[in-house]
């Protein structure tokens, strides 16, 4: 059973759409950081987030930690292409000594 | 943004021996590392906990003596495969604590993919 659970599981979307993926958890986190992956490379870091109901944006991306810090969500706004990849969240609870528990990851695609 | 290289970028190596992949942090110091495999179309499963002048932690299921690893210096971390086998083919990554930031967050090599045939 995985600690972080990631919704949905693939989403494909046509180019300018809007879409959300959730990050979920009845786990409170410390941190929690979500990355993007490229098939045959390492994921790369997009934001952390480590204050309740903190949101952070990046251009047309938009992070939201829930209040409880068990939950978080990730939008894209306007969807392009270059958007398509693996995105994970991942986050460190209090007792996991710095360790990075990752969620089973969405695969987005985005459709010129 | 910290960067971490990983040498080789992929490999490919007969059943039976040994292969070794190096995980650096190229322009900042990493107490600690961390060894992650990714079989495709899924996350990232963490292996190990390498602590700089100490023994590696293993998680549940990992053998140690299958997977050693060396975290001889703050810039350097070897995961050494020995006798490998074809099930062992997979995508490996590595990480390093990062400190800006907090020191939660980790900054991940472009990985390394080992075939093993």
């Amino acid at each position: 059973t995985q600690l972080l659970e990631q919704s949905p599981q693939f989403l494909s979307i046509q180019e300018g759409e809007n879409l959300t993926v959730y990050c979920n958890s009845s786990s409170v986190f410390s941190s929690l950081q979500w990355y993007r992956q490229e098939p045959g490379e390492g994921p790369v870091l997009l934001v952390t987030v480590v204050t309740g109901g903190e949101v952070k944006k990046l251009k047309r991306l938009t992070f939201q930690f829930g209040d409880a810090r068990k939950d978080s969500s990730l939008h894209i706004t306007a969807a392009q292409p270059g958007d398509t990849g693996l995105y994970l969240c991942a986050g460190t609870t209090t007792d996991s000594w710095g360790k990075l528990q990752f969620g089973a990851g969405t695969q987005v695609v985005v459709t010129p | 943004g910290a960067v971490v290289s990983q040498h080789p970028s992929w490999v490919i190596c007969k059943s039976g021996t040994s292969v070794k992949i190096e995980c650096r942090s190229l322009d900042f110091q990493a107490t600690t590392m961390f060894w992650y495999r990714q079989f495709p179309k899924q996350s990232l499963m963490l292996m190990a906990t390498s602590n700089e002048g100490s023994k590696a932690t293993y998680e549940q299921g990992v053998e140690k003596d299958k997977f050693l690893i060396n975290h001889a210096s703050l810039t350097l971390s070897t995961l050494t495969v020995t006798s490998a086998h074809p099930e062992d083919s997979s995508f490996y990554i590595c990480s390093a604590g990062g400190t800006s930031g907090t020191r939660d967050t980790q900054y991940f090599g472009p990985g390394t993919r080992l075939t093993v045939l």
